[in-house]
């Protein structure tokens, strides 16, 4: 049973310190989202990649957040410095190019303290 | 900008009631249209998905309907058990890979 599976699942840290999530999309997707969600904001689109480029990432916060593909199998998101408002779930989604199915993972709950 | 709306954020009825979910999108220029279903803790599971050409899709007790020029989709649940309980959202692609999402209507279907 293909999943997408996100590292770690629940994460506390401090203000300031650096924080990094990952995810593994579906062997042989080529399409990965990073998203977030919170009660004030709902879910909103960060970033997404097509053949491990950046695509878009005009959702996201350019000063301190950074997405990456290393490989296909692995897609990172970081943030340096962490800040309170950044408390929230992320997720990661994956895809094929092409189709307009998204295949969820079950999210990283970000407490910063 | 697209915005999504769903309409009522919070709805309790008895099991094996039909219900009616509602999502309202200020432009009408999209390219599909996808209903989801979100477990407390977990990520998101698509249900269905229109095409901005198609009127409606139905999946076994789910019909997802889509009205593009009054900026309107609704999702119909016949015959609601308590394993329905979950959080329904709405999502609009403006174009592709580019969802926009509604907050939400988070259902209890009661024994």
């Amino acid at each position: 049973d293909a999943r997408v599976t996100q590292t770690p699942r629940h994460k506390v840290t401090e203000m300031g310190q650096e924080v990094t999530m990952r995810c593994q999309p579906i062997l042989g997707h080529n399409t990965v989202f990073w998203y977030r969600q919170t009660m004030m904001q709902g879910l909103e689109l960060l970033a997404y990649f097509r053949n491990r480029a950046p695509l878009d990432d005009s959702g996201m916060p350019k000063d301190r957040f950074s997405a990456e593909m290393p490989d296909a199998t692995l897609a990172t998101l970081k943030i340096q410095p962490s800040e309170p408002r950044d408390s929230a779930v992320y997720f990661c989604a994956s895809g094929l190019a092409g189709t307009d199915t998204q295949y969820f993972g079950p999210g990283t709950r970000l407490t910063v303290l | 900008k697209q915005e999504v709306t769903q309409i009522p954020a919070a709805l309790s009825v008895p099991e094996g009631e039909n219900l009616v979910l509602n999502c309202s999108f200020t432009d009408s220029a999209i390219y599909n249209l996808q209903w989801f279903r979100q477990d407390p803790g977990k990520g998101l599971t698509s249900l269905l998905l229109i095409q901005s050409s198609q009127r409606e899709q139905t999946s076994g007790r789910l019909n997802a309907s889509l009205d593009k020029s009054s900026g309107r989709s609704t999702l119909y649940i016949a015959a609601s058990q308590p394993g329905d309980s979950a959080t329904y959202l709405c999502a609009v692609n403006p174009r592709p890979n580019d969802m926009r999402f509604g907050a939400g209507t988070r259902l209890t279907v009661k024994p």
